[in-house]
């Protein structure tokens, strides 16, 4: 079955980077676009951006633009999201989704994973 | 970007009573308009997609309408494992904005 799994929870210091990577499981890698979300603690969902692993090619929300970098490796399966210049704001639950069949909406969601900024 | 609203940003009603959540979008996004339930410390879970198809498995006292760029989802007959947040989704094209958020609790 469809499967997303994420990697762990991070701590980083403000102005660091971060990388989450995002492990595709029980399907065809390259025929889903993969959507990025976040979830500040008590807020609401955020969409980041999202990657096609059929080419690499990225669609990133603006507030994001300059900031967030989405990646993809076709021989494990796996995307990444690299988040850098970060402040106490990103401090979130980072989710990744695979899109539905025959939607572009998020349909499989992974575990999700925190992300800790703080000095 | 298209802006998505929500109102209102919560409401507390009693077991059995009609609970409606309105979400509205900037511009024309079709019917591409989803709805999703987000308990405490769970992931979102798919409710409702274009603007008023049920997924399997969800309860029937769900739905949801589509007027013009205005969507609403509507709870027929609120139950206590209704409480949660819901959130409204357009996916038409990127970026695929969700709303701000709907709290709904028992009175």
């Amino acid at each position: 079955q469809v499967q997303l799994v994420q990697s762990g929870a991070e701590v980083r210091k403000p102005g660091a980077s971060v990388t989450v990577s995002c492990k595709a499981l029980g399907y065809r890698f390259i025929g889903y676009q993969i959507h990025w979300v976040r979830q500040a603690p008590g807020q609401g969902l955020e969409w980041m951006g999202w990657i096609n692993p059929d080419g690499g090619g990225t669609s990133y929300a603006q507030r994001f633009q300059g900031r967030v970098t989405m990646t993809r490796d076709s021989s494990t399966s796996t995307v990444y999201m690299q988040l850098s210049r970060l402040t106490s704001d990103d401090t979130a639950v980072y989710f990744c989704a695979r899109r539905r069949e025959f939607q572009l909406l998020p349909g499989h969601w992974g575990q999700g994973a925190l992300v800790i900024v703080s000095s | 970007d298209i802006q998505m609203t929500q109102s209102p940003s919560s409401l507390s009603a009693s077991v059995g009573d009609r609970v409606t959540i309105t979400c509205r979008a900037g511009q024309d996004i079709d019917n591409y308009l989803a709805w999703y339930q987000q308990k405490p410390g769970r992931i979102p879970n798919l409710l409702i997609y274009a603007s008023s198809t049920l997924q399997p498995g969800v309860p029937s006292r769900f739905s949801g309408r589509k007027s013009g760029t205005e969507f609403t989802l509507t709870i027929s007959s609120l139950q206590p494992e209704d409480v949660a947040t819901y959130y409204c989704q357009k996916y038409d094209s990127a970026p695929f904005t969700f709303g701000p958020g709907t709290k709904v609790d028992i009175k």
